[in-house]
Formats: C-alpha cells, structure tokens, sequence
C-alpha cells in the first residue's frame, strides 16, 4: 500500500458529461501529481500541484482542470469527456520539490470509461 | 511526450534466469527512476539513480545509468514469478521540474 488513496477506483460515464476524480497524498506529501494511462500515449504526466499551488502542467487538455486543497488532497476534473479520455488515470505524491531524490509513490488509479 | 523507449517491448524467461531491460531517454536529467506495473494497477517504486551515479543496487535488482550515452538498465536477478509485471523506466528532466517521463515499458514474463 504506497499511501495514496484514489477515489473513485472505476467511473463509466457518457461522452459530453463531467467527473471528479479524487487523490489523498500519503501524510506529509506536499506535491500531487497526475497522470494519464492510455494504450496509445502510454503513461502522461498531466499536472503537479504543491503546497496548494499549481507547480509544472503537461499534456492537460482545456477541458481538464486540478486543484489542491488546503488539508492537500486533490481533484481532477475531466469535462466534455470524450471516447478517447478514456484511461487510467493516476495521481502520485511526494515529500517536497527536492530535485534529487524525488521519489513519487502512486494510488492504484481510477479507471474511466467513456461511452 | 513519451521520453524514451524501453527495450524490449516484451520478455519472456523462466524462473531463476536473469532479465536485463533497456531504457533510452532523450534529454539531460536530474535522476531516473524504475517502476514496476502489475497488470492494470499503480506503480510501485524500485529504485532511483542520479545524474551523477553511474550504477545501484537494492537486493535482486542492479541498474546502471550513462548519462553520455542517455541510458540506462535493469537487471533483476534469479527472477521469480512474482516478478512477473511490467516495467518502465521514468526521467526526472533538468529544468522540467520534479514531473516524470516515462518510457514505452516492457511486459516482463516470469515462467515457472
């Protein structure tokens, strides 16, 4: 068990509708990261929050949006979904920003099927 | 962006036999990392090696990393079935923050 909870594990929805997806970090992470998992783009780093602050954004959609709250845990909205949002989705987190030793413990994912 | 590619795609062996994969990255890195993906699940952290590190070990596990020629190995010893999984290699880039890049992977099969 690394410590991240992601909630929900599954989601099957309709194109066009919107969803939540939620991350707990492991107790005393300050950064949560998100990534996407598809069969043709592999694994995709989507956006890192720190400390409440958005830190690094990757290949995040407009449609996509992530904040972090004040007690760290995170959320990724996913709007307007599409066929090929669907993926595994993961979030990760980690003690701080230090470059060197930058360890990132992943959730078990939530898996999204769009319809 | 994919950062690298993984070599091989895909490897089969039997129990106790070691497994060598490959992995080749694009740009300069602080560290780079390897996981380990059971069928579906999250990503469990194996090992990290720095920039400046040339090689590492952690128990059946030895990776080596040359930053001159942008790539790195992993070698897990007398492999078992458990080890059956697959397996990416992951760059923290210089100036890219603390994101990872992950390669393509590759499905390690582990026969009894």
């Amino acid at each position: 068990d690394s410590g991240v909870t992601q909630t929900p594990k599954h989601l099957i929805t309709a194109t066009g509708q919107r969803v939540t997806l939620r991350c707990s970090p492991r107790s005393g992470d300050l950064s949560v990261y998100w990534y996407q998992q598809s069969l043709d783009q592999g694994l995709q780093f989507l956006i890192q929050y720190y400390n409440g602050e958005e830190r690094a954004k990757g290949n995040i959609l407009e449609r996509f949006s992530a904040q972090q709250f004040p007690d760290l845990h995170s959320e990724l909205n996913l709007s307007s979904l599409e066929l090929g949002d669907s993926a595994l989705y993961f979030c990760a987190s980690s003690v701080g920003t230090n470059l060197a030793k930058n360890i990132q413990y992943f959730g078990a994912g939530t898996r999204l099927s769009v319809l | 962006s994919q950062q690298g590619e993984e070599d091989p795609q895909a490897l089969s062996i039997q129990e106790g036999e070691n497994a060598t994969m490959n992995c080749s990255y694009k740009t300069s890195i602080n560290n780079l990392q390897w996981y380990r993906q059971n069928s579906g699940r999250g990503l469990v952290h194996l090992i990290l090696i720095r920039s400046n590190e040339r090689e590492k070990h952690s128990g059946r596990l030895r990776v080596t990393l040359d930053t001159s020629k942008k790539s790195s190995s992993l070698l897990i010893t007398a492999s078992r079935a458990a080890d059956t999984a697959s397996y990416f290699c992951a760059t923290e880039e210089t100036g890219g923050g603390n994101k990872l890049t992950f390669g393509t992977g590759t499905q390690l099969k582990v026969e009894l």
